[in-house]
């Protein structure tokens, strides 16, 4: 079965960096384009950044672009994500998702938190 | 950027009525890059309907979604207990975009 686990949330204060990521297993990772999706204490979904499956091509939302980096390590079935530059606005629960771009989100992680204050 | 406005933000109805949810976009959508998700607290979203309509593996055929261009629809023919939770639109593609989200609350 798919299984997307997520790791590297904590505090972190702002203009701090962190690095989170996700492992994945239980389908072909290397089939599939993946993202990052966020989601604000008590408020809705946004989506933060995509990778192809070759890491040709990533796409991010305006809010994070300049500041994150995505990134995949296909041996090791690897998702990252590179956070610089964090602010209180960025605080979110952080899902690692399959899909995103030419495919639809299907199978989500359960998140790790990430918080931004000082 | 295409903007997904969905409503009502909170419907309030009783288990076995039907729910009716509305996703508008402000620009033309391709039916094949919509779906919607149902989440419920402290879970990760579910995907429900792709494609605008076609149902997840898995998924009651009590959903369904329908719709084309600028609007679409999630409808829920007969709520059960488990079916009260927030729905989310999203439009995929070059970029992802999320609607804000239907409440549906026992009434």
């Amino acid at each position: 079965q798919v299984q997307l686990v997520e790791s590297g949330g904590g505090l972190v204060k702002p203009g701090g960096s962190l690095r989170l990521s996700c492992a994945a297993s239980g389908f072909t990772f290397t089939d599939y384009y993946m993202s990052w999706i966020r989601q604000a204490p008590g408020k809705g979904l946004e989506w933060v950044s995509y990778i192809s499956s070759s890491s040709d091509y990533t796409n991010y939302a305006d809010s994070v672009k300049g500041r994150f980096t995505i990134s995949r390590d296909n041996a090791k079935n690897s998702l990252d994500l590179q956070m610089n530059s964090l602010r209180v606005e960025d605080t979110a629960l952080y899902y690692c998702a399959r899909g995103g771009y030419d495919s639809v989100v299907k199978y989500w992680g359960q998140g790790t938190l990430v918080t931004v204050s000082s | 950027e295409i903007v997904l406005t969905q409503s009502p933000g909170t419907l309030s109805l009783s288990p076995g009525e039907r729910a009716t949810l509305s996703c508008r976009a402000s620009q033309r959508v391709s039916s094949s890059y919509l779906a919607w998700f149902q989440q419920k607290p402290g879970q990760a979203p579910r995907l429900l309907i792709d494609a605008a309509s076609s149902r997840a593996t898995g998924i009651p055929d009590r959903f369904s979604g329908s719709g084309s261009g600028t609007e679409f629809t999630l409808t829920i023919s007969r709520l059960e207990p488990e079916d009260f939770a927030v729905y989310y639109c999203q439009r995929y593609g070059t970029s992802l975009t999320f609607g804000g989200g239907t409440k549906v609350e026992i009434k």
